[in-house]
């Protein structure tokens, strides 16, 4: 599976935009990019998965460029709340073993 | 959504003794469960993939004898401890399979073990 790379931390206020990047330079024709979300004590969370350009849910968007070697998870107007390790993951779509990276740990101040 | 459901939350044992940790699927079926250990500050770490009616399949470094692995059905995946020492204090998280359209890992809540 291909090698991500993330900050390992950052720091944002209330109601501003996050975006977390991740270089996954040697990422395979067929690997999908997937991003978790992690609270303290408790289990991953899926947030948003995507190939290529611009994916976006309810809660996150996903940016991919045309060369797929980064990826960029935006998260709108972040609260307290949303304070978390994020993960960034690279694999075949179907793939199921999941290595996990260091993450990065978002901490939203007030 | 799927739910994946982990018992006990929380287990505090004495050195030597062995601890046993569900993982169930409540409301799909996984022929594949995934067990990972979690030390402070620290990202997951894959112990071992675990598929219904077949021996784990555990990752280098882990040991088979000392972290048994049990898929008797396709909604529970047992870990147990053997012979737990401190060192092996962690949290430990499974997660199960979603076979369908798309493939999908759902996380358990983790498990806090505390061996004194």
């Amino acid at each position: 599976l291909a090698k991500t790379t993330q900050p390992i931390s950052m720091d944002s206020y209330e109601g501003q935009e996050v975006n977390i990047t991740c270089s996954h330079n040697n990422i395979a024709t067929n690997d999908y990019i997937t991003w978790y979300q992690q609270f303290p004590s408790q289990g991953p969370r899926f947030i948003i998965q995507g190939y290529k350009t611009k994916v976006t849910n309810e809660v996150a968007s996903l940016f991919i460029p045309a060369d797929r070697k980064s990826s960029t998870l935006s998260l709108p107007r972040v609260s307290l709340s949303d304070t978390a390790v994020y993960y960034c993951l690279v694999g075949p779509y179907n793939f199921n073993k999941f290595y996990f990276g260091s993450g990065t740990k978002l901490n939203v101040k007030p | 959504g799927a739910v994946v459901s982990q018992h006990p939350s929380r287990v505090i044992c004495k050195s030597g003794t062995s601890v046993k940790i569900e993982c169930r699927s409540l409301d799909f079926q996984a022929t594949t469960m995934f067990w990972y250990r979690q030390f402070p500050k620290k990202s997951l770490m894959l112990m071992a993939t675990s598929n219904e009616g077949s021996k784990a399949t555990y990752e280098q470094g882990v040991e088979k004898d000392k972290f048994l692995i049990n898929h008797a059905s396709l909604t529970l995946s047992t870990l147990t401890v053997t012979s737990a020492h401190p060192e092996d204090s962690s949290f430990y998280i499974c997660s199960a399979l979603l076979a369908g359209g798309e493939l999908e890992q759902f996380f358990g809540p983790g498990t806090r073990l505390t061996v004194l």
